[in-house]
């Protein structure tokens, strides 16, 4: 199986903040990656795949790259409605459908 | 405008089987662009792949649960289900359904339900 480790875990930030987060790959799936998006007691949202497009109606704020074992998501400045948990998700059927352990993003 | 909705009971005793159904609305579960999925969350934890299906009833499953998971698909009450056997405490989750978009190997969640908690408990 291939591992995604996210870091960080936890990050605190304020609005109007640059946030970066990453998600490592155990062994190289090309573009097949995507971000989701997590507020409490809902669903997740996706945001960007294929590694870094931005799927309908995504905020342009976010955005995502990387290629075959490093990605990052970047929000080029943290509105209010970001604070949430963000997971990252291997594509490639070829192997089991894999998710990070999530970034929370928390109101400094 | 789709819609999914998981239904099922709420509490599973252990050892018995988990079973949910996810109802489609707004799009045909027997669209040949997209595949149907099942994932879960432990109670603060993070997110599990169970398994898809396309409407031809083709499956694909997480071989971590694979042994003890059917997914099925009827396509004259646009619903698909989930069936989990042997269920323990850990089974505990909230169980998500979401269309599944398939493009040669690659699959995205795009639209999920809004999930549904399933305790395990005497």
């Amino acid at each position: 199986d291939i591992q995604l480790t996210q870091s960080p875990s936890f990050l605190s930030a304020s609005v109007g903040d640059r946030v970066i987060i990453t998600c490592r790959a155990t062994q190289g799936i090309s573009s097949y990656l995507a971000w989701y998006q997590q507020k409490p007691g809902k669903a997740p949202k996706l945001l960007i795949y294929a590694a870094s497009t931005l799927q309908s109606e995504v905020p342009s704020r976010f955005s995502g790259s990387g290629f075959g074992t490093e990605f990052t998501l970047t929000i080029s400045s943290l509105q209010p409605e970001d604070f949430a948990t963000y997971y990252c998700q291997q594509l490639n059927s070829y192997f089991p459908l894999t998710f990070g352990g999530g970034t929370k993003v928390e109101i400094k | 405008q789709l819609q999914l909705q998981e239904s099922g009971p709420g509490l599973v005793k252990p050892s018995e089987t988990l079973s949910l159904t996810c109802s489609v609305s707004g799009d045909s579960i027997s669209s040949s662009y997209y595949y149907w999925g099942w994932i879960r969350q432990p109670p603060g934890k993070g997110l599990e792949w169970i398994g898809s299906i396309y409407y031809l009833g083709s499956t694909y499953y997480n071989p971590s649960l694979k042994s003890r998971v059917t997914i099925s698909v009827d396509r004259s009450k646009n619903q698909f289900s989930l069936k989990l056997t042997s269920v323990t405490a850990a089974d505990t989750a909230v169980y998500y359904c979401a269309r599944d978009v398939a493009a040669a190997v690659s699959h995205r969640f795009d639209d999920w339900g809004q999930g549904t908690l399933v305790t395990v408990s005497s």
